[in-house]
């Protein structure tokens, strides 16, 4: 039980384009689910925060209008990163939580690259 | 700012030996921290979650807190090469997870 999946796997774009990355709970329902990037060689840090049905909570200076989230179901939430650059090349995480517990169940991640 | 303090190591240990990873946070009030482990380029994996004062066994693992010193750790018995990666300590604040930088470990066969 409690497993996320996150599509794709790994991205190569061009800089100036969009990305979309999607996470799903396949077989609970996650009341809110939160994004991470990951630089190499560096922890987890969360952008944000969303609920379903709600606004995403963004972390102090992560982008809301770079990085756009949509939280438009209990299974799915859509990051994508608007305008990307070399420097938006990183590892991307979800995780998801049932609604009333704390525990979080990571993605797979998803990897771009921003050429 | 909470903070959450890991040694990044890394830390090597002989297989079949304890492995012993010690994390630190600022938050007094915080009540529940977890463990996950993660390998190279792979998300984390949950590894344990503690929120009482003393040890929480599951396995080869154990995880300890104390509250009062605002320290956990997590033990791994019998390691093994399989058990190489980076283990990152995580404090949940209202659900969301502020995490260390992690430590890497190494089991040598």
């Amino acid at each position: 039980g409690a497993v996320v999946s996150q599509h794709p796997s790994w991205v190569i774009c061009k800089s100036g384009t969009s990305v979309k990355i999607e996470c799903r709970s396949l077989d609970f329902q996650a009341t809110t689910m939160f994004w991470y990037r990951q630089f190499p060689k560096q922890s987890l840090m969360l952008m944000a925060t969303s609920n379903e049905g709600s606004k995403a909570t963004y972390e102090q200076g992560v982008e809301k209008d770079k990085f756009l989230i949509n939280h438009a179901s209990l299974t799915l939430s859509t990051l994508t990163v608007t305008s990307a650059h070399p420097e938006d090349s990183s590892f991307y995480i979800c995780s998801a939580s049932e609604g009333g517990r704390n525990t979080q169940y990571f993605g797979p991640g998803t990897r771009l690259t921003v050429l | 700012q909470k903070e959450v303090e890991q040694n990044s190591g890394p830390l090597s240990v002989p297989e079949g030996a304890i492995a012993s990873l010690n994390c630190t946070y600022s938050d007094r009030g915080s009540q529940s921290f977890f463990w996950y482990r993660q390998y190279s380029g792979k998300s984390p994996e949950l590894i344990m979650f503690i929120y009482s004062n003393g040890d929480k066994e599951d396995g080869r693992f154990t995880a300890q807190l104390n509250k009062a010193s605002q320290y956990v750790s997590l033990l791994i018995r019998d390691s093994q090469p399989s058990d190489s990666a980076t283990y990152l300590c995580a404090d949940n604040q209202g659900g969301k997870l502020i995490f260390g930088q992690g430590t890497e470990l190494s089991v040598k066969p």
